[in-house]
């Protein structure tokens, strides 16, 4: 069926770097995407949209790419920090598909 | 203020017993949902309520059954818990249908 996914299940990156976490979807009609951040303990936040007429949007030292052509999105995360170690969630609001997410490690 | 409250926040019981999850949201949201997360962090919606009226019924077992007695409340009842029920569950509320959701901070069912 139709599914929003992301690529790799973890990613580890070093205090500093930009990291990149990305997501496909199928349901080429789709056209509301969010990014949400999981902390261990807690539930999932909110981090960032994007709509299908965008290709691109910013964020506090976040921004997400869209791919219409391809169906792939992307969360790029600038001089990443510890704090930002955490799952992340990509969905689309034409599915509730969250799945098992990116867990994003930080290495100080 | 808590956005969205869930209680209780751990839940330990037994086979074969019934329970209950409680969850408030005051943020005037018309939608309301209720997610599984397993040992893998793998997040599945089970259902969703809009205006108390359910829109979302996954494949549960039907040992699952959600209640919405108003917009601001959903609370979810297992009977007859098995071992595989043992999970993060979490509610979440948004405005409208499918947009930015707010989570509860999950509450922890352990079946032994």
């Amino acid at each position: 069926g139709e599914s929003v996914g992301l690529h790799l299940p973890t990613l580890s990156v070093q205090e500093g770097d930009n990291s990149i976490i990305n997501c496909a979807y199928s349901n080429s009609a789709s056209d509301y995407f969010i990014w949400y951040k999981q902390e261990s303990g807690k539930g999932p936040q909110f981090i960032i949209d994007i709509r299908s007429n965008m290709d691109k949007r910013q964020g506090q030292r976040v921004t997400v790419l869209l791919n219409k052509t391809v169906k792939h999105l992307s969360l790029q995360i600038a001089a990443t920090q510890p704090g930002d170690s955490a799952v992340y969630f990509c969905a689309s609001k034409d599915e509730f598909y969250f799945g098992t997410g990116t867990s994003l490690t930080v290495i100080p | 203020d808590t956005a969205v409250s869930q209680t209780p926040k751990y839940l330990v019981t037994q086979m074969g017993n019934d329970k209950s999850i409680k969850c408030e949201q005051n943020l005037g949201h018309d939608t309301m949902y209720w997610y599984k997360q397993d040992s893998k962090k793998f997040l599945k919606i089970m259902f969703s309520y809009n205006n108390k009226e359910l829109i979302i019924n996954e494949t549960v077992p039907n040992r699952f059954s959600p209640k919405s007695p108003d917009k601001a409340h959903l609370n979810l009842h297992i009977n007859s818990l098995e071992l595989g029920d043992s999970a993060v569950y979490f509610c979440a509320s948004s405005q409208t249908i499918a947009y930015e959701q707010y989570f509860g901070p999950g509450t922890r069912l352990t079946v032994t």
